[in-house]
């Protein structure tokens, strides 16, 4: 059920760009991405539906590609605040709102 | 409230006593959700609450979980004869639906258990 994000951690340094990846192997009714900063909760980043891209935060943005149940995050001109755990969120239809397995993301000076 | 609202913030207990943890979701919000992340790892799917709907409790690890939400609104959590291996934070969101018809979660700070 668990949607799988790759890689698992990255290291960048200011400026540099990143691309995260989440595949499930459900359809989706729509993908969700937040970000966890350490010590503290999940926050919402952005959400897309079936055939949407949405600029959404900062200089991130993401893709959703349904029919191969996929979507990205790309990170452009990466800043230290990004640092975090990324996690994409998926609603297979019906109740259950499940999260991947999260991406460390690192940036450094 | 102006945000999701978990208590305690920390709990530490010995191994077998029962724990409670309580959500207060944003008012208005008609889903709730918990989920556990233990130390480095992602978010595990507990339970989920929609309205006046029979809970999804397909999450829940064991019959020593149990979850109930009064009155659509406060949300408890209650893991009995807790186990060294319950030990995690414990998250609760509420969501709104939003004009596409999908869930956003708003994320409280949530509950660090540690087992003894």
């Amino acid at each position: 059920q668990q949607p799988v994000q790759s890689p698992q951690a990255v290291i960048l340094r200011e400026g540099e760009d990143a691309v995260i990846n989440c595949s499930s192997s459900k359809a989706l009714y729509s993908v969700h991405w937040y970000r966890q900063k350490h010590g503290e909760a999940p926050v919402f980043l952005m959400i897309l539906l079936k055939g949407g891209e949405q600029k959404g935060h900062e200089k991130i943005s993401a893709s959703f590609n349904e029919k191969k149940q996929q979507s990205s995050l790309y990170l452009t001109a990466s800043q230290l605040s990004y640092s975090g755990t990324y996690f994409c969120g998926t609603e297979p239809g019906g109740n259950q709102f499940y999260f991947g397995t999260g991406t460390s993301l690192t940036v450094i000076p | 409230g102006a945000g999701v609202s978990q208590s305690p913030s920390n709990k530490v207990t010995e191994k077998g006593k029962d724990v409670e943890l309580r959500c207060d979701p944003i008012s208005g919000h008609t889903a709730l959700y918990w989920y556990r992340q233990s130390l480095g790892q992602g978010l595990e799917f507990l339970i989920y609450f929609q309205g006046n709907s029979a809970p999804d409790k397909s999450g829940l690890p064991s019959d020593r979980f149990s979850a109930e939400r009064t009155g659509g609104s406060v949300s408890t959590l209650t893991i009995q004869r807790t186990q060294q291996e319950d030990s995690a934070v414990y998250l609760c969101a509420s969501s709104f639906t939003s004009t596409s018809g999908a869930n956003v979660l708003t994320f409280g700070a949530g509950s660090r258990l540690t087992v003894l």
